[in-house]
């Protein structure tokens, strides 16, 4: 069974470096016919993608976040990672990782979510 | 970006109704598009991709159409566990964007 689990510091001042991970098991992130996604909600409001990384490292980001966004793979870990620098009250939301589908960009699982609070 | 304009953004139906809801996307996505259902406090769960291939384990009351620019999901007959947020996905176009989400309601 397919499982992933965000995992984050929950509450960051503005200006602080957003750092979160986003743990597979079940799978492996190294597989080709998998890449990983991204996505935030702030609270209330509609999803929005932020980017997504493939086994290869290639990634692709969200242009409005591209200049704050880092993202990376940890075959080691079974687990990729999304930096986000620069943080301010707007990058307040739950976020979410997933896995896609190479073939058809089937986003199948979904972590729980891990919601992070900028608030001074 | 491609903006995608979901409608209605919320409605009031009973349990046994046909439900519609539609995506409109800014130009041509072929047929690039996912649907989701989201509950409060959860992650959205995929229902639909490619337009109207159903995803393993969603009910077959759940019927997705449309190509090119427009786009509709169907719950045939709502059942109460179909309450919930339903968002469209384009991924024809960096960024992925959805739509802003229709939330369906008891009646």
């Amino acid at each position: 069974q397919v499982q992933l689990q965000e995992s984050g510091p929950g509450l960051l001042k503005p200006s602080e470096t957003l750092s979160l991970i986003c743990a597979v098991s079940g799978d492996s992130v190294s597989s080709g016919r998998y890449y990983w996604n991204w996505f935030r909600q702030p609270p209330g409001k509609g999803l929005e993608w932020v980017g997504h990384i493939f086994y290869s490292g290639t990634t692709n980001v969200n242009p409005s976040l591209k200049s704050r966004v880092t993202m990376s793979l940890d075959t080691s870990k079974n687990q990729y990672s999304l930096s986000l620098s620069s943080v301010t009250a707007a990058d307040t939301a739950v976020y979410y990782c997933a896995r896609v589908t190479i073939s058809n960009d089937r986003n199948d699982y979904w972590g729980p979510g891990a919601l992070v609070t900028v608030s001074s | 970006a491609i903006q995608m304009t979901q409608s209605p953004s919320s409605l009031s139906a009973s349990v046994g109704d046909r439900v519609t809801i539609t995506c409109r996307a800014s130009l041509d996505i072929r047929d690039d598009l996912g649907w989701y259902q989201q509950k409060p406090g959860k992650a959205p769960k995929l229902l639909t991709y490619s337009t109207f291939s159903l995803q393993n384990g969603v009910p077959s009351r759940f019927s997705a159409s449309g190509s090119g620019t427009d786009f509709t999901l169907t719950i045939s007959s709502l059942r109460p566990e179909d309450f919930a947020t339903y968002y469209c996905l384009q991924d024809y176009d960096y960024p992925w964007t959805f739509g802003q989400g229709t939330r369906v309601e008891i009646k």
